[in-house]
C-alpha cells in the first residue's frame, strides 16, 4: 500500500495552462504539504495544511493554490503555468504537530510529480 | 530559520560505516534535529531525529554532541542503497515545515 501517493507523476503542459496535481495520504495523518525542488535540486516548502486549514503558506506567487478536500487529501492548482514553473512537486503528510515541547514528527513523502512547463 | 552546515558530498565503501557531519552553532533548545535522505528520483525520506541524546532505529544512529551544536548520521554498514543525498534539517516544535539545504551526496562504491 502506498503511503502518499501524487498523481500525475508527469506532466507536460505549455505556457498559460491551468493544472491541478494530486495527493492523498492513508496513514490517518493530520497535515499535508506541498514542496518544490527547482532543477537545482532545492528542495522548499509551499503549504501546510493541518486538519483542513491553512497553516504555512510561503511566498508562492497566489498562481498556486492548494486545496484540500478532507484530511486525507491536498491537491495543488496552478493557474496561468509558466516556464519557472517546471520543478518536481512533492506532497507529504505528517501526524498533527505537537502539543508539547518533546513533540517532533516525521514527514511521509509522496514520490513526486514532475512538471515541464514549454 | 536555525541554519545547518554539511559537506557537499562524502564517499564510502560497500559494508563501511559512513559519519555524516552536520554543524547547527545555532541551534535553540526546541529545536530537533532531523535527517532525511532522497534518493535518486524519489522523494526525500525520513531516517532519525533527535533532541538531546543519541538515537538509534533500524536504519541509523545519531550521535548529538553534549552542546548541541554538531550531530553525526551515522550508518553502520553502507550499501550501494544508501547512495543518496542527506540532510540534516533543524525543526521547531512548534512548526511543521521542513527546511532543505544543499546536503551531503554520499557515493558508495562496491
Amino acid at each position: 500500500d502506498t503511503a502518499v501517493s501524487q498523481t500525475p507523476k508527469y506532466l507536460v503542459t505549455q505556457m498559460g495552462n491551468d493544472k491541478s496535481i494530486k495527493c492523498e495520504q492513508n496513514l490517518g495523518h493530520d497535515t499535508m504539504y506541498w514542496y518544490k525542488q527547482d532543477s537545482k535540486k532545492f528542495l522548499k516548502i509551499m503549504f501546510s495544511y493541518n486538519n483542513k486549514e491553512l497553516i504555512i503558506n510561503e511566498t508562492v506567487p497566489n498562481r498556486f493554490s492548494p486545496k484540500s478536500p478532507d484530511k486525507a487529501h491536498l491537491n495543488l492548482h496552478i493557474n496561468s503555468l509558466e516556464l519557472g514553473d517546471s520543478a518536481v512537486y512533492f506532497c507529504a503528510s505528517s501526524r498533527n504537530r505537537g502539543l508539547g515541547f518533546r513533540s517532533s514528527y516525521e514527514q511521509y513523502f509522496g514520490p513526486g510529480t514532475r512538471l515541464t512547463v514549454t | 530559520d536555525a541554519k545547518t552546515t554539511q559537506p557537499n558530498s562524502m564517499e564510502s565503501n560497500e559494508e563501511e560505516p559512513v559519519h555524516l557531519p552536520c554543524n547547527h552553532s545555532t541551534i535553540s533548545g526546541t529545536d530537533y534535529i532531523h535527517w532525511y535522505r532522497q534518493l535518486p528520483s524519489q522523494g526525500p525520506e525520513y531516517v532519525i531525529h533527535g533532541l538531546t541524546s543519541n538515537v538509534n532505529n533500524r536504519m541509523a544512529s545519531l550521535a548529538i554532541a553534549e552542546d548541541r551544536k554538531s550531530s553525526t548520521l551515522i550508518l553502520h554498514r553502507a550499501t550501494l542503497r544508501d547512495a543518496a543525498v542527506y540532510y540534516c534539517i533543524l525543526r521547531y516544535t512548534g512548526f511543521q515545515k521542513l527546511v532543505f539545504g544543499t546536503g551531503t551526496r554520499l557515493l558508495v562504491s562496491p
